[in-house]
């Protein structure tokens, strides 16, 4: 056990729908990664944040978008939902999201858009 | 730019057999190098890092990596295949004074009985 949660686990949508995904980080973490996972694109980061502020961006798009709570805990909002958009969404955590430190990945959201 | 490449997306080997898992970066500056398991339906965990203390870093497992500049290579080892060991591996490179942090493409580890 990593100590990120993932709610929820699974998600089944439709094309057009909006969904939110939310992770909690590590007690004491205050950076949140944003990343998606399916078996044609790999591991894409998405988006970064350290203590509310966004940090970094990839892969993401307009229709995703994502935020970090005063507590901070994160969402992940998509929206506008696309069947290539069925994939897992890992949110993962590090202690400040310096270079040096590694990140601990929750266990995943899978999305389905049917 | 900095980059990590994976050589092959996916490696056999017996059970018993020396595990060779391939990963070469680039970047201007010295990098912290990381390598990552993940498990079917599971999240990425952490196997080892390197931060420039020791060039031989031993991780969990049984699994080590060694750090060479001169090859800019970063490759994982493991003496003995165990049917456990089956999962996708990810090396990962992130830069001193960056926030930026990639990952490979993945290694998908099978091993034979």
């Amino acid at each position: 056990d990593s100590g990120v949660t993932q709610t929820p686990k699974h998600l089944i949508t439709a094309t057009g729908q909006r969904v939110t995904l939310r992770c909690s980080p590590r007690s004491g973490d205050l950076s949140v990664y944003w990343y998606q996972q399916s078996l044609d694109q790999g591991l894409q980061f998405l988006i970064q944040y350290y203590n509310g502020e966004e940090r970094a961006k990839g892969n993401i798009l307009e229709r995703f978008s994502a935020q970090q709570f005063p507590d901070l805990h994160s969402e992940l909002n998509l929206s506008s939902l696309e069947l290539g958009d069925s994939a897992l969404y890992f949110c993962a955590s590090s202690v400040d999201g310096r270079a040096a430190y590694e990140q601990y990945f929750g266990p995943g959201t899978r999305l389905t858009v049917t | 730019a900095q980059s990590v490449t994976q050589l092959g997306s996916h490696v056999s080997v017996s059970e018993g057999a020396l595990v060779l898992l391939r990963c070469n970066y680039s970047s201007s500056v010295p990098p912290y190098l990381f390598w990552y398991v993940q498990y079917p339906n599971q999240g990425l965990q952490l196997l080892l890092k390197y931060t420039s203390a020791a060039t031989l870093v031993k991780g969990i497992n049984g699994f080590e990596a060694e750090f060479k500049k001169s090859e800019t290579s970063f490759h994982l080892t493991k003496p003995s295949a165990h049917m456990s060991d089956a999962a996708e591996y990810f090396c990962a490179v992130s830069l001193s004074g960056t926030y930026k942090y990639i990952f490979g493409t993945g290694t998908r580890l099978k091993v034979l009985a």
